[in-house]
């Protein structure tokens, strides 16, 4: 079952902050965020692990509730680059990712 | 080093046509998977290889489509006698190990076209 994402879609201004929720009804081995502009592949973002472990973008931050099976993505001090569709991709033992429908970010300048 | 590389960019294809999409892995990366996404929509797993190995094809049409990853070579994912239906963006991506413990990463991936 792939995971829900909210809001589908969210417009900013530059500097403006966002968060991006991603809620699993499956228990979780990790989480990974991702971003992917119009035509082109999605880049990694972030990968959050069971036990609380981090990597990625130094520029983004994210949480994960394991308990929860919920994950968030937040986008501080938003610019211009930031715009685009995140999906949030789930692992929950089964060594493949279920990808969220996504969430379209528009950031005005 | 070089990421993970899928030829064509793009294909076009007549109905009942095969259509072979080919995708190498980023160095030292022997999982690989491949999705399938359609406009305006998510990325939809299909399948996950290892080398000389189907890990996982339950996101797989049990019929027209198939993959593997041979010993040496890229990974095909193959679909034959295409619909319309097939019309979308086929990524790759590949990991160095299993996604437990580390992510993956995409393919430009191919945009088939049916005719």
């Amino acid at each position: 079952q792939q995971p829900v994402q909210s809001p589908q879609a969210v417009i900013l201004r530059e500097g403006e902050d966002a968060v991006i929720n991603c809620s699993s009804s499956k228990a979780l081995y990790s989480v990974h965020w991702y971003r992917q502009k119009h035509g082109e592949a999605p880049v990694f973002l972030m990968i959050l692990l069971k036990g609380g472990e981090q990597k990625g973008h130094e520029k983004i931050s994210a949480s994960f509730n394991e308990k929860k099976q919920q994950s968030s993505l937040y986008l501080t001090a938003s610019q211009l680059s930031y715009s685009g569709t995140y999906f949030c991709g789930t692992e929950s033992g089964d060594y493949k990712l279920s990808f969220g429908a996504g969430t379209t970010v528009t950031v005005r300048a | 080093n070089a990421g993970v590389m899928q030829n064509p960019r793009h294909l076009v294809r007549r109905r009942g046509q095969e259509a072979r999409l080919r995708c190498s892995p980023m160095k030292g990366h022997s999982h690989v998977y491949w999705y399938r996404q359609l406009p305006e929509e998510g990325l939809k797993f299909m399948v996950y290889l290892q080398k000389e190995n189907i890990i996982d094809e339950s996101g797989m049409p049990k019929e027209r489509f198939s993959a593997e990853f041979p010993k040496e070579g890229p990974s095909i994912l193959r679909i034959q006698q295409v619909v319309r239906g097939d019309s979308a963006a086929y990524f790759c991506a590949s990991s160095p190990v299993a996604l437990k413990t580390d992510t993956q990463y995409f393919g430009p991936g191919t945009r088939l076209t049916v005719l």
